[in-house]
């Protein structure tokens, strides 16, 4: 079974700490997503990537990066964690051309912030 | 910019009924719909995937329909069970770039 996997199912950190969140797939996708989903904003994305190396801004941006070094890993990491990072993060993955396969998403990861 | 808007934004229905979700998009330039479904705490499971030139899609109780130039797609689920409870969330990617544009979905709840 294909599967995206997130290392972590619940974080918590503190205010200015350097918070990396880990996601991995085996499907050999191209395409890679960091999501962040909050109450009444619904999915909101923050970086993609559709090769290794490569990356893209999404919406949100803004006090984020990322990192990928090889096809299967892509790495999410807040710089500086505020409490208004407190989010469920999820990671997704497609082809590049998504043809009949659709979006394959991680179970997320609940970020606390305190 | 695409917007992304799913009505209503909670529903409950006794077990048995069967029901429509609808979910309607600004832009009709769309390469394809996504519909998904997710559990309390957890995170999307794919249902459903329309490419833009289908107009529909069913697996199971499930059958999805798109109807771009109107900007509209209903996911309609038949003999509904309690365990279809769940929020269901409708996505629509926009040309080459595969990026993903959410609605903030439709709570079901399914009553015995």
């Amino acid at each position: 079974d294909v599967k995206v996997t997130q290392s972590s199912r619940y974080l918590v950190k503190r205010t200015g700490e350097k918070v990396f969140l880990e996601c991995v797939q085996d499907m050999d996708h191209e395409n890679m997503f960091w999501y962040r989903q909050d109450p009444g904003l619904g999915l909101r994305l923050i970086y993609f990537s559709y090769d290794v190396k490569m990356k893209e801004k999404g919406d949100i941006p803004e006090g984020y990066s990322v990192s990928r070094e090889k096809k299967e890993r892509f790495s999410l990491i807040l710089e500086s964690a505020s409490t208004n990072q407190t989010s469920m993060y999820l990671c997704a993955s497609s082809l590049l051309q998504t043809g009949g396969r659709g979006y394959t998403f991680g179970s997320g990861t609940r970020l606390t912030v305190v | 910019k695409q917007e992304v808007t799913q009505i209503p934004a909670a529903l409950s229905v006794p077990e048995g009924e069967n029901l429509v979700l609808n979910c309607s998009f600004t832009d009709s330039a769309i390469y394809n719909l996504q519909w998904f479904r997710q559990d309390p705490g957890k995170g999307l499971t794919s249902l459903l995937l329309i490419q833009s030139s289908q107009r529909e899609q069913t697996s199971g109780r499930l059958n999805a329909s798109l109807d771009k130039s109107s900007g509209r797609s209903t996911l309609y689920i038949a003999a509904s069970q309690p365990g279809d409870s769940a929020t269901y969330l409708c996505a629509v990617c926009i040309g080459t770039a595969s990026k993903l544009t959410f609605g903030t979905g439709t709570r079901l709840q399914v009553t015995l």
